[in-house]
């Protein structure tokens, strides 16, 4: 039972780079998320879906996009990478019918990025 | 904007203390709170989760209160033990799917 996964684990990008940071879930979830945490700070919403090809921002998509093609993956990529991306990003997944009525949600191990 | 606070950022005990951990929130428009556990280098798990319409949960040594109108969740863990060093974040769900999450609780507990 995999769970959420998360590739890679850690990436060291150069200023102006683009890459993407792979999420898949095998629990047929509707609802997937990515977070960044910073030090000193919570978890912050980047975008979420609540389903295939249902996407949405969050509290901080600026320099992120997302797309969701399948049930099971919702990559996330960095357009143009700039040293303020550094951080440690995670992907979460729940079920969404349940999710207001108090479902949990299940969390990767995190990509950790460095943006030299 | 919902803000959520969680006092104190970090907190060492002796083995055997019970631990309080305080969560508080701005909007008392929630549908339900989570409180999790990160251990260094690792992604979040959850502990508990209260329904907005809830009192309390309970898992085990840990219970989780809540009081909407106020604004608080308190996490109790029962007679600490190393194995609960870890950093100790709660999660306000409101009615759009967008959770937010205090910055945690460090949490450091001495053999």
């Amino acid at each position: 039972n995999a769970g959420v996964t998360q590739t890679p684990k850690f990436q060291v990008l150069k200023t102006g780079q683009s890459m993407t940071l792979q999420c898949a879930q095998d629990m047929n979830h509707e609802y997937m998320s990515w977070y960044r945490q910073d030090p000193g700070m919570g978890l912050r919403l980047i975008h979420y879906s609540v389903g295939a090809g249902i996407t949405d921002q969050g509290e901080v998509p600026n320099g992120y996009n997302v797309s969701r093609s399948t049930t099971e993956d919702f990559p996330l990529r960095l357009l143009s990478a700039a040293p303020s991306q550094t951080s440690v990003y995670f992907c979460a997944s729940s079920t969404l019918k349940t999710l207001g009525q108090g479902n949990i949600q299940y969390f990767g191990a995190g990509t950790r990025l460095s943006v030299l | 904007k919902q803000e959520v606070t969680q006092i104190p950022a970090a907190l060492s005990v002796p083995e055997g203390e019970n631990l309080v951990l305080n969560c508080s929130f701005t909007d008392s428009a929630i549908y339900n709170l989570q409180w999790f556990r990160q251990d260094p280098g690792k992604g979040l798990t959850s502990l508990l989760l209260i329904q907005s319409s809830q009192r309390e949960q309970t898992s085990g040594r840990l219970n989780a209160s809540l009081d909407k109108s106020s604004g608080r969740s308190t996490l109790y863990i029962a007679a600490s033990q190393p194995g609960d060093s870890a950093t100790y974040l709660c999660a306000v769900n409101p009615y759009d799917y967008k959770l937010s999450f205090g910055a945690g609780t460090t949490v450091t507990v001495r053999a």
